[in-house]
C-alpha cells in the first residue's frame, strides 16, 4: 500500500459546474477525514467517517457540499454549483482507530481551481 | 481543544539543529501535542506526539515542559528538505479526533 491516494490532483472548472473528487485511504484504516485548505492557512476540517458512517461535518460543510464513504472504503466528496471561494485544496487523510491517539496519513490533495 | 501559539517564522542554517517552539498554556490534562509538517503543494506529514514525556522518533524530537505548557520540536541537523511550515496542534482523545491547524511556522532552512 502505497499511502492514501487522491484523484485529480488538479482541476479547473467553471463557475456553476459540479465536481467529484475520489480519496483511497489506506486500506486498513477505518477513519476518513477531509479538509480544505486555502492559500496562506492551514487546512481547515470538513468531515470525517469511520467506517462508512459520517460522524460530523464542520459548518464550513455548507449544503453544497456532500461526502460519502460507500462500503467504508474509498470517499468521494461533492461540491454542487461551485463558486470561485471554493477554489482550494482538498485534502483526504486516514488513520487507524486505535484510541484515538494514532495520528494521521495525508494524501496529496486535489487543487480545486474555479473560474 | 487548546489554542496554541507559534512564530510566523524562523531560519536554520543546514546541519545545525532546528529548534521550534509552541506555547499551548490552555493545554489540559488529557490533551495530546503534536507536530505535522507541511512542504509546498503536499499533504501535512506527521512528525511526532506526545503527552508529557520527552519524545523521539527517526524525524525529530519533542520536548514538553513539566507543566505542559509549552513544547519545542528539534530536528536534530537540518536539511535544505526539511524546509516547510510546521504545526503544533493539541488535541484530546474525546473530540472526534480531527486535528485544527493554525498557521505554523515557516522553516526555512539555509544553505
Amino acid at each position: 500500500d502505497t499511502g492514501v491516494s487522491q484523484n485529480p490532483r488538479h482541476k479547473i472548472t467553471k463557475r456553476g459546474q459540479n465536481v467529484t473528487f475520489r480519496c483511497d485511504p489506506i486500506s486498513e484504516h477505518n477513519r476518513l477525514y477531509w479538509y480544505r485548505q486555502t492559500l496562506g492557512q492551514g487546512p481547515e476540517f470538513l468531515t470525517y467517517f469511520q467506517n462508512e458512517a459520517q460522524l460530523e461535518k464542520s459548518r464550513l460543510l455548507s449544503d453544497r457540499f456532500s461526502a460519502e464513504r460507500p462500503k467504508g472504503s474509498f470517499s468521494t466528496l461533492e461540491i454542487q454549483r461551485t463558486e470561485q471561494g471554493d477554489s482550494a485544496m482538498y485534502l483526504c487523510a486516514s488513520s487507524p482507530y486505535r484510541g484515538g491517539v494514532d495520528g494521521y496519513t495525508f494524501g496529496s490533495g486535489t487543487r480545486l481551481t474555479v473560474v | 481543544d487548546a489554542k496554541t501559539t507559534q512564530p510566523t517564522s524562523m531560519d536554520c542554517a543546514e546541519g545545525r539543529a532546528a529548534n521550534l517552539p509552541c506555547n499551548h498554556s490552555t493545554i489540559s490534562g488529557n490533551e495530546y501535542v503534536y507536530w505535522y509538517r507541511q512542504i509546498h503543494s503536499q499533504g501535512p506529514q506527521y512528525i511526532i506526539h506526545g503527552l508529557k514525556n520527552n519524545e523521539t522518533n527517526e524525524m525529530a524530537s519533542l520536548i514538553i515542559t513539566e507543566d505542559r505548557k509549552s513544547s519545542t520540536l528539534i530536528l536534530p541537523h537540518a536539511t535544505l528538505r526539511d524546509t516547510a511550515v510546521y504545526y503544533c496542534i493539541v488535541r484530546g482523545l474525546n473530540t472526534g479526533n480531527q486535528f485544527y491547524f493554525g498557521t505554523g511556522t515557516s522553516l526555512t532552512v539555509i544553505p
